[in-house]
């Protein structure tokens, strides 16, 4: 199935960086969702964009919906150890509604 | 407690084996999902039901089934399980369509070894 192009797929950084990770696709989504996803564990939401340019934070993370509806990013502010996992990001179209588009994911890892 | 639990945790079996996976959600949704996680090919759907009497399969539903015995609970059974289905397996959950309606909530997972 199709994938959403998510980059980088990896990141290695010191504690207190920020960190931005984006998803782009070729079509248009009418919903975009960030997960973290801890080692063992299900996916986490974190955060959910619903209409285009659409800029909201929760605590430390920011993400925007792009104007295109084609991509969306996700920031890490002054990152912290529990922050290391892998974020991926998803997206929902219209019509059935149902069926995410995953991307494969940004692993992160904080060093202390 | 969680919205979205599934038991067990972690499961090892042996080829030929019929296993069953459960899920069960508090949040109230119509809509559940089963999805395996493969290391390097992300999260892959294989079943998904919009209500009780709704089931539809996903991209990679050979050799699995599924029954939604009521609106909150959601099994996964592998009927002759084989090594190639260890996997880490992931229950779902979302609202129907409408604003926010398709955000999917995800269980803890469980771990299953075929041997």
């Amino acid at each position: 199935g199709q994938q959403l192009n998510q980059s980088p797929q990896s990141m290695f950084i010191q504690e207190g960086e920020d960190v931005s990770m984006n998803c782009t696709s070729s079509s248009i989504f009418n919903t975009w969702l960030w997960y973290k996803q801890d080692p063992g564990e299900g996916p986490v939401l974190l955060i959910a964009l619903y209409k285009a340019g659409e800029l909201t934070s929760n605590g430390r993370l920011t993400a925007q919906f792009g104007i295109t509806r084609k991509d969306s990013f996700l920031n890490i502010s002054a990152s912290i150890p529990s922050d290391v996992g892998i974020y991926f990001c998803a997206g929902l179209r219209g019509g059935s509604n149902y069926k995410l588009t995953f991307g494969k994911g940004t692993l992160l890892t904080v060093n202390p | 407690d969680a919205d979205v639990t599934q038991t067990p945790r972690n499961r090892i079996t042996k080829t030929g084996k019929r296993i069953m996976l459960e899920c069960s959600q508090t949040k109230g949704h119509d809509r559940m999902y089963w999805y395996r996680q493969d290391p390097g090919l992300g999260l892959r759907l294989i079943y998904y039901s919009f209500d009780v009497k709704d089931i539809n399969k996903g991209e990679i539903s050979d050799g699995y089934s599924v029954s939604r015995q009521a609106q909150a609970k959601f099994s996964l059974s592998l009927e002759s399980a084989i090594p190639n289905q260890t996997a880490l397996y992931f229950c779902a959950t979302s609202d129907r369509p409408g604003q926010g309606g398709g955000t999917q909530y995800f269980g803890p997972g469980t771990r299953l070894t075929v041997l």
